[in-house]
């Protein structure tokens, strides 16, 4: 079974610029998560999805970050216009359901903003 | 709010050496509690885990305890090896669903 997919890997981008993460999640997983990790520190929530709806994007900078899950399987992340804080890796995650305990990690974007 | 506080790292062993890594938590209600691994280039994977007080998990030859009167769940391992070396995470989930993470402890294991 594939797991979590993320692409791109890794993205470099110059501050002002628009940026995007995509996200596949499990096959049948219904809870999807983004989270953002700073060097050396743990992942911190953006938003969480059941199925196409957004039940949680309190952490979300909505100023310039904004997330869709289309039809309820993959989703994409957009940072427009990026700044040099924004510099980390973006984690995406998947679970059955939100009450089901078990998330699935993708590897993750790193993003560098100059 | 919710927190998870770690034990500081690095850490450096040497092989079949104890391992302890320290966690405690502050939450409302009664949480869930995880160990996730992140090994170099990879995502986080889940190693253990606790659903409620007294609660033991374990995998892999490591273990935490669910311990409710000292809010914490410390990992430990009785003889680790060179492939454990990696970034572990403490993390915990709420009732609501929403998860907390510590700030990882880096775990160096030598020949």
């Amino acid at each position: 079974e594939a797991g979590v997919v993320q692409s791109p890997r890794y993205k470099i981008i110059e501050k002002k610029q628009p940026v995007a993460f995509w996200c596949n999640p499990i096959s049948g997983h219904n809870t999807l998560y983004w989270y953002r990790q700073n060097l050396g520190q743990g992942p911190e929530l953006l938003i969480r999805y059941e199925n196409e709806e957004a039940v949680d994007d309190s952490q979300l900078p909505k100023d310039r970050f904004s997330a869709e899950r289309l039809k309820g399987v993959d989703s994409t992340l957009k940072i427009q216009p990026a700044e040099l804080g924004d510099s980390a890796v973006y984690l995406c995650a998947s679970s059955l359901s939100q009450t089901y305990n078990e998330q699935f990690f993708g590897p993750g974007t790193r993003l560098t903003v100059l | 709010g919710n927190s998870v506080t770690q034990m500081e790292g690095p850490v450096t062993l040497s092989e079949e050496a104890f391992l302890t890594i320290n966690c405690t938590y502050t939450a409302t209600g009664y949480p869930s509690l995880f160990w996730y691994v992140q090994y170099p280039g990879e995502g986080l994977q889940l190693l253990l885990k606790a659903t409620k007080a007294d609660d033991k998990g374990s995998n892999k030859g490591f273990e935490a305890t669910y311990r409710k009167e000292t809010t914490s769940f410390h990992l430990e391992k009785g003889s680790v090896q060179v492939s454990d070396s990696a970034v572990y995470f403490c993390a915990l989930r709420a009732n609501a669903g929403k998860s907390t993470f510590g700030d990882g402890t880096t775990l160096t294991v030598k020949p």
